[in-house]
């Protein structure tokens, strides 16, 4: 069963700590991303890999933090920095070969911070 | 920095109407441009690819159009159903940093009455 797996789906945190959502894919894909999306707002990049131990920031990287040791895994941390976490957070995959290459997405991480 | 419009930000319409859904961007120097659906608290499902030499896309009762030079899309949607309720959004792609990224907009939220 290929695809992507986010985990976990609802994650709570207390101020001032860390914490980190895993996102996998069987798809064979190079490219992987996180996104950030907040009521009634479109999704913000906050960072994207192209290779394995390579990434890069997106638009609004500051308090995250990533990994990319294997292909098929690309964790996000969202630090104590993260001036205000509570959002959804969206992982995607893609070849990003050519332009003609979509982006796969996860069902996504729903952070609250209390 | 490319922007991303789409109006309506919310649809309502009875069941078996036609709609159109509008998308505008600001660069007009994008690779692509696809239409996502979103359901509520889930991840996003590419309905559509409108590559930048393409004026539109079909895909059962979606049809997608593109005229890169005036920054705009539209999304037609045939005979809706209240299963095609949902959040629709946009996002041209264009090439940043060395990779391909996809820029969103807010999308719109479309209700279907039975």
């Amino acid at each position: 069963d290929g695809g992507i797996t986010q985990s976990p789906k609802y994650l709570f945190r207390k101020e001032g700590q860390n914490v980190t959502l895993s996102c996998e894919q069987n798809l064979n894909h190079d490219a992987m991303y996180w996104y950030r999306q907040d009521p009634g707002q479109g999704l913000r990049l906050i960072y994207y890999s192209q290779i394995v131990n390579d990434f890069q920031k997106g638009d609004i990287a500051e308090g995250y933090s990533v990994s990319r040791e294997k292909k098929e895994s690309f964790p996000l941390t969202v630090t104590s920095a993260q001036k205000n976490p509570t959002a959804f957070y969206l992982c995607a995959s893609g070849r990003q070969r050519s332009s003609t290459d979509t982006q796969y997405f996860g069902p996504g991480t729903r952070l609250t911070v209390l | 920095k490319q922007e991303v419009t789409q109006i309506p930000a919310a649809l309502s319409v009875p069941e078996g109407e036609n709609l159109v859904l509008n998308c505008s961007f600001t660069d007009s120097a994008i690779y692509n441009l696809q239409w996502f659906r979103q359901d509520p608290g889930k991840g996003l499902t590419s309905l559509l690819l409108i590559q930048s030499s393409q004026r539109e896309q079909t895909s059962g009762r979606l049809n997608a159009s593109l005229d890169k030079s005036s920054g705009r899309s539209t999304l037609y949607i045939a005979a809706s159903q209240p299963g095609d309720s949902a959040t629709y959004l946009c996002a041209p792609l264009y090439s940043g940093a060395g990779s391909y990224q996809l820029t969103f907009g807010k999308g719109t939220k479309l209700s279907v009455i039975p």
